[in-house]
């Protein structure tokens, strides 16, 4: 168990919907980042958040928003969804600084 | 533009040494990861090389990194059945901090009884 919880483990919703991811990262990791796994793009980085701010941005599309909370939890919001946003979107926490541990993902199935 | 890539399956006997490959194109990568997934899990950390060392071992895992060729390669000693997975090389994206990864597409490692 890597500590980082990622809910709902699986959704389904149509297209032109909006669904929120949530994740909550390992005790005291102040870092959270969104993958994105499909398969043709394999394992995408997506975007970032340190203590509460953006970090950095990846591939993450302009529908696609992130959000961390005080308590450090975190939230990917996905908004006019294709039917190509269907992928496992993966949850990962650290310490600055250090390697990542996963969450075991939310499947997302767009139909 | 940065790009991993490493072959997509690798088949062999329980006992045997695998080796599963990759190369990087980022020469500036600070860190090199090796990651496995098992079905319906994430990804799990099995260990990582700093890109001023060549080899680094642990257990029955070790890490070659020849950096001219920006080659990387992970080493199963006595691979078990349990080891069946996709393994994922990664290189930490120019730039960034150490969680904004490039990965490969994965290998898939099949260990046959």
């Amino acid at each position: 168990d890597s500590g980082v919880t990622q809910t709902p483990k699986h959704l389904i919703t149509a297209t032109g919907q909006r669904v929120t991811l949530r994740c909550s990262p390992r005790s005291g990791d102040l870092s959270v980042y969104w993958y994105q796994q499909s398969l043709d793009q394999g394992l995408q980085f997506l975007i970032q958040y340190y203590n509460g701010e953006e970090r950095a941005k990846g591939n993450i599309l302009e529908r696609f928003s992130a959000q961390q909370f005080p308590d450090l939890h975190s939230e990917l919001n996905l908004s006019s969804l294709e039917l190509g946003d269907s992928a496992l979107y993966f949850c990962a926490s650290s310490v600055e600084g250090r390697s990542l541990h996963f969450g075991n993902g939310t499947r997302l199935t767009v139909t | 533009g940065e790009d991993v890539e490493q072959s997509l399956f690798l088949s062999v006997r329980e006992g045997d040494s695998s080796v599963i490959n990759c190369t990087y194109t980022d020469s500036s990568s600070t860190y090199l990861y090796w990651y496995k997934q098992e079905p319906g899990a994430g990804l799990q950390l099995l260990t990582y090389i700093f890109s001023n060392m060549d080899m680094k071992q642990d257990q029955r895992l070790t890490v070659l990194l020849n950096k001219k060729d920006k080659h990387l390669s992970l080493r199963i000693a006595d691979t078990q059945t349990g080891d069946s997975a996709i393994y994922f090389c990664a290189e930490s994206i120019r730039g960034g901090s150490q969680g904004n990864l490039i990965f490969g597409k994965g290998t898939k490692l099949s260990v046959k009884p």
